[in-house]
């Protein structure tokens, strides 16, 4: 069964410091792979997604992700975060040959910004 | 602006009581979808429909009930049957069921049952 796994609960980052999320999942082949932010008491924006090629995908509000295959992974990142970039980040994978009912999604990580 | 509207944004309800959670969208998207969110648990799919008049379940189904008469309308009726009703819900629709198919959300309904 697919999975996915955000080891970090809660991050905190200086206003201007670099961000890193972390997102592992498991599955068994090329999978589809999303992130999405979720600011307080609203639903969820998709930041990007990847599906096959380059394997460094960029997404809105200046964030990136980087799939490597090898480590199973597909972690979010940013240069230089804004206070408005505190929210929570939710990592999914689903599987390629199927529908969105297959989509899992990770359990959060909620970033803090500090000034 | 197109987009999806879920009403209302906080409900509170007795328990035993049913209660229908209301999502539209004006995006001519063909599936939809409901998903419960509790806090440290992500988000879990309840029910889904890739067309009008067909909808399936998804994994945690018990307890809830939809209907899809309408392209743009998919309701959500939380049943007395549901043990731990009291969640945030989020609708979602894409242009279509694929997987490549990014999911676009509603701004949710907090339910509170009591």
């Amino acid at each position: 069964a697919q999975s996915v796994t955000q080891p970090d609960i809660h991050i905190t980052v200086s206003e201007g410091a670099s961000l890193e999320l972390r997102c592992n999942y498991s599955y068994g082949a090329t999978p589809y792979l999303f992130w999405y932010v979720q600011s307080p008491g609203q639903g969820l924006q998709l930041l990007l997604k990847y599906f096959s090629g380059d394997t460094l995908v960029q997404g809105i509000k200046g964030f990136e992700a980087e799939f490597k295959r090898s480590q199973s992974s597909f972690n979010l990142r940013k240069p230089s975060v804004h206070w408005s970039d505190a929210a929570e980040y939710f990592c999914a994978v689903g599987p390629a040959n199927f529908g969105n009912e297959k989509l899992t999604f990770g359990t959060g990580t909620r970033l803090t910004i500090i000034p | 602006d197109g987009g999806i509207t879920q009403s209302p944004k906080y409900l509170f309800r007795k328990e035993g009581q049913n209660v229908t959670l209301s999502c539209e969208q004006n995006l001519n998207h063909d599936a939809m979808y409901w998903y419960r969110q509790d806090p440290g648990q992500g988000l879990r799919l309840i029910y889904y429909s890739q067309i009008v008049n067909d909808f399936q379940k998804g994994d945690i189904a018990e307890g809830y009930s939809v209907s899809r008469e309408k392209k743009e309308s998919f309701p959500l009726t939380v049943t007395s049957a549901q043990k731990n009703p009291t969640a945030f819900y989020l609708c979602a629709s894409s242009t279509t069921g694929t997987g490549n198919s990014p999911l676009h959300f509603g701004n949710g309904t907090r339910l509170t049952v009591t």
